[in-house]
């Protein structure tokens, strides 16, 4: 299993551009989610999905769009980059079962935004 | 104010020493806990993850909870080289499912 990939690795735009970070797992997990990691602020939630057709937003959704037509895959949209954008941007996924805690986080995506 | 708190560090150690580690927060709702560790420039991984108030043992690592004082805490002992990383705490009520929250992470470095 290749687990929980991201593409691309670095990515560089410039202000108003819009992209498509991709990610994808093949554990057959129910629920996936973005996070952005910032210095200092540790990661914070932009969208999540608990399944394929349902998403919801995070605690810093704006200026990101999200959808999942499949369960594999959770790409998501900058639809016009801002320099505040500039990140390090993770997916992860989980399976549904109540008891099975662990997060699997893909190797990220390194955005500039200039 | 952050409903998780975490010291950023960095921590330096050497090496076969106790490291100590810990978060507070805010969210009494919160009843799954977990640390994760971080290497540079990669993804988190999950190293421990406790349920309710308790303790929790694994090899070298230990993790506590507290929920009367809303404090959390992963001890690492005998520590080596190689347990240089970002640690993050993360937490999640009962029904938040894949929505964790985390604190901003504390850099360890383990000196020879």
């Amino acid at each position: 299993n290749a687990g929980v990939t991201q593409t691309p690795k670095f990515q560089v735009l410039k202000t108003g551009q819009s992209m498509t970070l991709q990610c994808a797992q093949d554990m057959n997990h129910e629920y996936m989610s973005w996070y952005r990691q910032d210095p200092g602020m540790g990661l914070r939630l932009i969208h999540y999905s608990v399944g394929a057709g349902i998403t919801d937003q995070g605690e810093v959704p704006n200026g990101y769009n999200v959808s999942r037509s499949t369960t594999e895959d959770f790409p998501l949209r900058l639809l016009s980059a801002a320099p505040s954008q500039t990140s390090v941007y993770f997916c992860a996924s989980r399976t549904g079962q109540s008891t099975r805690n662990e997060q699997f986080f893909g190797p990220g995506t390194r955005l500039t935004v200039l | 104010q952050k409903e998780v708190e975490q010291d950023p560090g960095p921590l330096s150690v050497p090496e076969g020493a106790i490291v100590s580690l810990n978060c507070t927060y805010s969210n009494s709702a919160f009843q799954y806990f977990m640390w994760y560790r971080q290497y540079s420039r990669k993804g988190p991984e999950l190293l421990m993850y406790t349920y309710s108030s308790g303790n929790k043992e694994d090899g070298r690592f230990t993790a506590q909870v507290d929920k009367s004082s809303k404090y959390i805490s992963l001890f690492i002992r005998d520590s080596q080289p190689s347990d240089s990383a970002t640690y993050l705490c993360a937490m999640r009520t009962t029904d938040s499912w894949g929505k964790l929250q985390f604190g901003s992470g504390t850099q360890v470095v383990v000196t020879p």
